[in-house]
């Protein structure tokens, strides 16, 4: 079965500085990728989404971008963090019908 | 869009009774996932359903996906302590190439009292 890897696990970052959240994917290759973002412990909202290399589609606009520089690779990026940027990131990958979850990465804005 | 109502939204119950959830939809889906969430983690794939009227069971959890395949729910017989945690239903339509888009329900917080 695939395993997500994703780092840092928590981050503190000034108003105005940048991001990077990473996630890896073993098990699978060319898996379909997402960032989402969890407010409270309750309810998952899709970022970003990508079927392959260099292919990332945005669901809603914000301050934040994806990059999918190698196949198992996905990186959550921000050039200039905002205060409502906080919260719980969880990367996620499917290779079928099935998705895993990483174990999530908490960023405080501050 | 698709919107997924998941209820209830939060459950307080004695170990060892039986707990109930569910999900319904506007839309049909292809796949209902259920997933666990302990704090500060990511969430768990408990039971994954890919056909409809499909039952399965995981030791003490249960899962259906509904005959009209716009609703799933989860059982959980005999409760304990460390069943305590958010739990997360999911649709899941697979539209083309585009990749496989999941839908999540708003999340139940079960607790279990000792």
């Amino acid at each position: 079965s695939q395993t997500i890897h994703q780092w840092p696990a928590t981050l503190v970052q000034p108003v105005g500085s940048p991001l990077s959240l990473e996630c890896t994917v073993e098990g699978t290759s060319n898996p379909n990728l997402y960032w989402y973002r969890q407010a409270a412990g309750r309810g998952l909202q899709l970022l970003f989404y990508s079927v392959g290399i260099g292919q990332i589609s945005s669901e809603v606009p914000q301050n934040l971008s994806a990059s999918r520089p190698q196949d198992r690779q996905f990186i959550l990026s921000s050039k200039k963090l905002l205060l409502s940027d906080s919260g719980f990131y969880l990367c996620a990958g499917s290779a079928g019908n099935t998705i895993y979850f990483g174990e999530g990465s908490w960023l405080t804005v501050v | 869009g698709q919107q997924l109502n998941q209820s209830p939204q939060s459950m307080f119950i004695q170990e060892g009774e039986d707990v109930s959830m569910n999900c319904t939809s506007s839309s049909i889906f292809n796949t209902w996932l259920w997933y666990k969430q302990d704090p500060g983690e990511g969430p768990v794939l408990l039971i994954a359903l890919y056909k409809a009227g499909e039952l399965t069971s995981n030791g003490r959890l249960t899962a259906q996906f509904g005959i009209t395949r716009k609703d799933s729910f989860l059982n959980i017989s005999a409760s304990i302590p460390s069943d305590v945690g958010i739990y997360f239903c999911a649709g899941q339509l697979q539209v083309g190439t585009s990749g496989s888009r999941l839908t999540f329900g708003e999340g139940t917080q079960l607790t279990v009292n000792p």
